[in-house]
């Protein structure tokens, strides 16, 4: 067990549609990542927050945003769902922002599109 | 951004060493070499992590070229357990907007 939450852990919903990922990371980690990995991929990463502030970017579509809250959790909405959105979500978190810091994932969201 | 390049597969026997190649000829010097893996169904596990010395830890070692273009990651005795996909990512030590860069990793398959 990383320490890492996420919620739900399985999500189906219809092309069009909205749905919200939640992260909860280790206790005293400040920085969350955000992945996507879609079937028999490697990960993609999408987006980086640490202490509340975007810090880094990957390829993450407009449809998609992510914040950070002052409690530390971690949500990525995704919008105007498509069928090719349909993968693995993978949180990350890690104690501070930079290259030595050991990423800590989370068990992963997996979300259908219908 | 750099990238790494690794093995789409590799094979190796149980209780027998593995050795994991990866290139990044575009490393820059405040790049660290992480490895991480991933089982099948979980999401991915820290490994090992370098930036220029060889390291060691209770999983794994970390061989680094001198030049920093490639490095290895050692399993010194590989066991069932030991299958998954490898992924060696570069990380920037300072904030930059770097890329996380992820490959497709090494699937590695052990043989009883």
């Amino acid at each position: 067990d990383s320490g890492v939450t996420q919620t739900p852990k399985h999500l189906i919903t219809a092309t069009g549609q909205r749905v919200t990922l939640r992260c909860s990371p280790r206790s005293g980690d400040l920085s969350v990542y955000w992945y996507q990995q879609s079937l028999d991929q490697g990960l993609q990463f999408l987006i980086q927050y640490y202490n509340g502030e975007e810090r880094a970017k990957g390829n993450i579509l407009e449809r998609f945003s992510a914040q950070q809250f002052p409690d530390l959790h971690s949500e990525l909405n995704l919008s105007s769902l498509e069928l090719g959105d349909s993968a693995l979500y993978f949180c990350a978190s890690s104690p501070g922002p930079g290259g030595t810091d050991t990423q800590y994932f989370g068990p992963g969201t997996r979300l259908t599109v219908l | 951004d750099a990238k790494t390049t690794q093995p789409n597969s590799m094979e190796s026997n149980e209780e027998e060493p593995v050795h994991l190649p990866c290139n990044h000829s575009t490393i820059s010097g405040t790049d660290y070499i992480h490895w991480y893996r991933q089982l099948p169904s979980q999401g991915p596990e820290y490994v090992i992590h370098g930036l220029t010395s060889n390291v060691n830890n209770r999983m794994a070692s970390l061989a680094i070229a001198e030049d920093r273009k490639s490095s290895t990651l050692i399993l010194h005795r590989a066991t069932l357990r030991d299958a998954a996909v490898y992924y060696c990512i570069l990380r920037a030590a300072f904030w930059d907007n770097y890329q996380l860069i992820w490959g497709a990793g090494t699937k590695l398959i052990i043989k009883p």
